[in-house]
C-alpha cells in the first residue's frame, strides 16, 4: 500500500507569520489530497492536486505537487488562529480510489 | 446541511458487546467509504461501496466487522464482540464516483470500548 510520510509531526507558529508542511509518498503520485481535521471531528476537504508541477490556491494556503519528487507541499501565509488543526495529505489508488493517510500536521497558532 | 451525517457521534460500551454506526451519504454520491482513525494517526481504510455493491472489503480489520449498503443509500457499519482495542474514530466518507473526485467526510462516530 501506498505511505505517505508528513514532516513536521507538529509545530507551533506565531500568528501572522507562514509555515509550510510536507507530504512525501513512497510510490508514484497521481492525486494528492488535502484535507484539513480539528480534533475529534471529520475531515475537511482543502483542495486536490492530480498533475506534475499543479499548483492550488484557495484563501491563504497554497499546495503544490512535485510529481518526480512524490512529494506535495502546503503552504500558509500569514496564518491565523482558524488555522490551527490537524492537516492530513491523502494519496489516491487508482484500483479502488480509496485514500491513504499521512499520520498528519498539528499545527498551533500562537496569538 | 445535506454533508454526510453519522449516527451516534459517540459510543461507549462494554467489552463483548455488538455496536452498530449508520452514515448517510450525500444523496447523489454513489461511492460511500468506511475508515477507523486512532489517536495521532491518519484515517485507514476499511471498506468502500459503490451503489450497493460492496468492492473491497479486504481491509476489513477481521471477521467481527461487517458493513452493508443495502440500497445503495446509507451505509452500517457493524462490529461483533468489540475489543478494547477498537476504540477509535470511525469515519465516513462518500464521493460522486467519477475518478479522482474528492471524498467528504462525515463528523465521524467515536467509539470507546470500556
Amino acid at each position: 500500500s501506498q505511505e505517505l510520510e508528513q514532516s513536521p509531526q507538529s509545530l507551533i507558529v506565531q500568528e501572522g507569520k507562514n509555515l509550510t508542511i510536507n507530504c512525501t509518498s513512497s510510490k508514484t503520485l497521481y492525486g494528492l489530497y488535502w484535507y484539513k481535521q480539528k480534533y475529534g471531528e471529520g475531515l475537511i476537504f482543502l483542495m486536490m492536486l492530480q498533475k506534475g508541477g499543479e499548483e492550488k490556491s484557495h484563501e491563504k494556503i497554497t499546495a503544490k505537487l512535485d510529481e518526480k519528487k512524490q512529494q506535495s507541499s502546503l503552504h500558509i501565509t500569514a496564518s491565523q488562529p482558524s488555522h490551527a488543526g490537524i492537516y492530513l495529505c491523502g494519496a489516491v489508488s487508482l484500483r479502488d480510489y480509496k485514500l491513504s493517510f499521512g499520520a498528519g500536521t498539528t499545527v498551533t497558532v500562537r496569538a | 446541511d445535506t454533508g454526510v451525517s453519522q449516527d451516534p457521534r459517540h459510543k461507549i460500551t462494554k467489552r463483548g458487546q455488538n455496536v452498530t454506526f449508520r452514515c448517510d451519504p450525500i444523496s447523489e454520491h454513489n461511492r460511500l467509504y468506511w475508515y477507523r482513525q486512532t489517536l495521532g494517526q491518519g484515517p485507514e481504510f476499511l471498506t468502500y461501496f459503490q451503489n450497493e455493491a460492496q468492492l473491497e472489503k479486504s481491509r476489513l480489520l477481521s471477521d467481527r466487522f461487517s458493513a452493508e449498503r443495502p440500497k445503495g443509500s446509507f451505509s452500517t457499519l457493524e462490529i461483533q464482540r468489540t475489543e478494547q482495542g477498537d476504540s477509535a474514530m470511525y469515519l465516513c466518507a462518500s464521493s460522486p464516483g467519477t475518478d479522482y473526485n474528492e471524498q467528504f467526510f462525515g463528523p465521524g462516530t467515536r467509539l470507546t470500548v470500556l
